[in-house]
């Protein structure tokens, strides 16, 4: 089945650099890519799609590559703010089966003022 | 506003009472789904719906139900609730099962089952 791998649970940066946080997915090759924003207890908010055949996708301070060669999005913020704070989901289609989104785990993005 | 709404927010119930968790959406959008999300497991699938009357099991189906008569509705039932089923509930809708569009989530439901 399909995993999809978040580099870390937490990651901590400081005020004004850019966060990178990484997607990894194993097994079948994803049409689409999307990356959500979670505030604690509340529901996911869509940020960003990419697709297959795009290999970046830029919104304002974020910035998302897709390589379907090494299995991977990264997710970038430039020029980070405390306000950025938050957990970042990702989340792929699988071609077949029943699950249309599966969703990872998550990466906890702490910016330190 | 577009919206999914959820109700409702939190919920203590005790072991086998039936209860209903509410989900409505105002964006015609054809594809619901309910999730629920727990600490070190992440958002799992509960149940989906393509289209009004279809209706499908996600990864973690066992103990609910779901139905969806109408384009906007898609209620979550719980009809035995246990301990088990504490968690935090998402309900969310896209245009079109595929989500190119992205998902919009409801805001959530905190169920606590003693």
């Amino acid at each position: 089945s399909q995993k999809i791998e978040q580099n870390s649970e937490a990651l901590n940066i400081q005020e004004g650099k850019t966060a990178t946080l990484t997607c990894n997915y194993t097994n079948y090759s994803p049409a689409y890519l999307q990356w959500y924003r979670q505030d604690p207890g509340r529901g996911p908010v869509f940020l960003l799609l990419i697709r297959e055949n795009e290999k970046e996708k830029r919104k304002e301070r974020l910035k998302v590559t897709f390589d379907t060669t090494l299995k991977q999005s990264l997710f970038h913020i430039t020029a980070s703010q405390p306000a950025d704070s938050a957990t970042y989901l990702c989340a792929l289609d699988i071609p077949s089966g029943n699950t249309p989104l599966v969703f990872g785990k998550g990466t906890r993005l702490s910016v330190i003022a | 506003e577009a919206q999914v709404t959820q109700n409702p927010r939190y919920l203590i119930t005790v072991t086998g009472k039936k209860l209903t968790v509410t989900c409505s959406q105002n964006m015609n959008h054809e594809y619901m789904s309910w999730y629920r999300q727990d600490p070190g497991l992440g958002l799992r699938q509960i149940y989906y719906s393509m289209n009004v009357e279809v209706t499908d099991k996600g990864d973690v189906p066992e103990g609910y139900k779901v139905s969806r008569k109408e384009k906007r509705n898609f209620p979550l039932i719980l009809e035995s609730p246990s301990p088990n089923q504490t968690s935090l509930y998402f309900c969310a809708s896209s245009l079109s099962w595929q989500g190119y569009g992205g998902y919009t989530f409801g805001s959530g439901t905190r169920l606590t089952v003693v």
